[in-house]
């Protein structure tokens, strides 16, 4: 079964970039069965969507995100990454990554520990 | 935009059904997938499709879904099930995927 785990610095400063990796093992990120997503949970709140791609460059993004995010795939290294920019405080959560699958009908079958960030001076 | 509406919270006795509900216009033309939550873990899919549900997860979890509410059913509640639970939808008109708000099940 596919295992994904994200990296990423904990602490981001206001008005810079986040950037977090998501390392896919158990299987091939170029499996056409699967799609590859972010999802973030804010402190004590629920799950949001961030965005989603194919390892062939289909990208699907929040449209309350669409404008800060971007998500890409290297098939060299079996990852995805994530990157938010011009960051606040509102930003601070925990971020997942997850395979998806469903063929039109996405579920999120296999997640990431998740990691926190922080925004902070 | 899509919205999927869940209660906060809902509380069960052991061994009694827990329904959690969650609302969505003509949610049953969509295919509804739910989410188990506990402290500090990541979330785990328990129903997908509506009432699908992978080998890893009891029987005793279970998915409906018609009109505009989609329900999880747990029977013989257990403590361990005191988690917090998700729907989540995959809104093919706008391309987006939509989670409910969450509901907290409290094993009383």
């Amino acid at each position: 079964q596919l295992q994904l785990q994200e990296s990423g610095p904990g602490l981001v400063k206001p008005s810079e970039t986040l950037s977090l990796t998501c390392s896919v093992s158990g299987g091939s990120i170029t499996n056409s069965d699967y799609y590859w997503g972010w999802i973030r949970q804010p402190p004590g709140k629920g799950l949001e969507w961030i965005a989603s791609m194919s390892y062939s460059g289909t990208t699907y993004y929040s449209p309350s995100l669409k404008s800060r995010v971007t998500i890409s795939v290297d098939t060299s290294k079996n990852q995805f990454s994530l990157k938010l920019t011009s960051v606040t405080a509102s930003d601070t959560a925990v971020y997942y990554c997850a395979s998806l699958v469903g063929g039109g009908w996405y579920w999120f079958d296999y997640w990431g520990q998740g990691t926190l960030v922080t925004v902070s001076s | 935009s899509y919205v999927l509406t869940q209660p906060p919270s809902v509380s069960v006795a052991p061994g009694q059904t827990a329904r959690i509900t969650c609302g969505g216009n003509n949610i049953g033309s969509k295919s509804v997938h739910w989410y188990q939550q506990k402290p500090g873990l990541a979330p785990v899919l328990l129903i997908y499709f509506d009432y699908d549900r992978p080998s890893r997860i009891p029987e005793r979890f279970s998915g409906s879904s018609s009109g505009n509410t989609a329900t999880l059913t747990i029977s013989r509640v257990e403590a361990d099930d005191e988690a917090d639970y998700y729907c989540q939808v995959w809104d093919s008109n706008s391309d987006q995927s939509v989670f409910g708000g969450g509901t907290k099940l409290t094993v009383l």
